[in-house]
C-alpha cells in the first residue's frame, strides 16, 4: 500500500511570496494533520482536519491556512513568505476511529522542504 | 511553558548498552503519548504508543508513563549503532492533535 505522498518534494521562494504544498493521505483514512518543522526542532503543529472540517489549529499566524478535499487529501498555503517560513513541512494522516481515548497513530510523509530566499 | 519536553542531548552510549530517553508534558489532560524516531534528512517513524500508567515493551524497546509525575520515558535494551537516530516525544491532547518535544539526539558508538 502507498504510503502518505507530498508534493514538491523541494520548493525555492522567495519572500513575499506565496506556495502550496500537498498531500495524499493512506488509502482509508480520513484525517490529515500539517507541522512544520524547523531544523533542530521537533514537528510543530500547523493544522488538523477531519472529514474535510478544521479539528485543530497549531500557534502560527493567518498567513497559514489550509483545506481537505473530499478525496482526504489536503493542501497548505502559505502566503507573504518569510524567511523563518523556510522549514521541512510534513503531513501525516491517521484512521481516526473516534475512540475517547485516542491512540491513534498518526504516518508521515516525506515532507517538503521549503527554502525561503 | 512547552506542552512536551526532552533532554535535546547528545546522548552517547556504546553499543550494546541500555539508552534511556526522557520526556515530561505539562496537560495533565493529556491521553495517549508517542514516541518517534527521525533519522537525518527522513520524516518521523513511529516507534510505539502508551495511554496507560506502567511499562510496555515491544522488542528492544520499554516505553514508561506515570501520568502522576507526567513523565513518559522510553528505554532502548542492546543498542546498536542503527538506533542512533533523534527520538521524538508526542502527546495527543483531548482535541486529537498532537505535541511533540524538541527531540533527543541518540548516537550509538559501535
Amino acid at each position: 500500500d502507498a504510503g502518505v505522498t507530498q508534493s514538491p518534494t523541494h520548493l525555492i521562494k522567495t519572500r513575499g511570496q506565496h506556495v502550496t504544498l500537498r498531500c495524499s493521505p493512506i488509502s482509508g483514512h480520513k484525517s490529515v494533520s500539517w507541522y512544520q518543522q524547523v531544523l533542530g526542532q521537533g514537528p510543530q503543529f500547523i493544522f488538523q482536519y477531519y472529514e474535510k472540517e478544521e479539528r485543530g489549529r497549531g500557534n502560527f499566524p493567518d498567513r497559514f491556512s489550509a483545506r481537505q478535499f473530499p478525496n482526504y487529501s489536503s493542501e497548505l498555503n502559505v502566503n507573504a513568505l518569510l524567511l523563518g517560513d523556510s522549514a521541512l513541512y510534513l503531513c501525516a494522516s491517521s484512521l481516526d476511529r473516534g475512540l475517547a481515548v485516542s491512540t491513534d497513530t498518526q504516518y508521515f510523509g516525506p515532507g517538503t522542504r521549503l527554502t525561503v530566499l | 511553558q512547552k506542552e512536551v519536553e526532552q533532554n535535546s542531548g547528545p546522548l552517547s552510549v556504546p553499543e550494546g548498552a541500555i539508552a534511556s530517553l526522557n520526556c515530561t508534558y505539562s496537560d495533565r489532560g493529556s491521553q495517549s503519548f508517542f514516541w518517534y524516531r527521525q533519522y537525518s534528512g527522513k520524516s518521523p517513524e513511529l516507534i510505539m504508543f502508551i495511554y496507560s500508567n506502567g511499562d510496555k515493551e515491544d522488542g528492544r524497546f520499554t516505553a514508561q508513563l506515570n501520568k502522576a509525575s507526567q513523565y513518559v520515558s522510553l528505554l532502548i535494551r542492546d543498542s546498536q549503532p542503527s538506533d542512533s537516530a533523534t527520538y521524538l516525544c508526542a502527546v495527543i491532547n483531548l482535541a486529537n492533535n498532537l505535541f511533540f518535544g524538541t527531540g533527543t539526539r541518540l548516537t550509538v558508538i559501535p
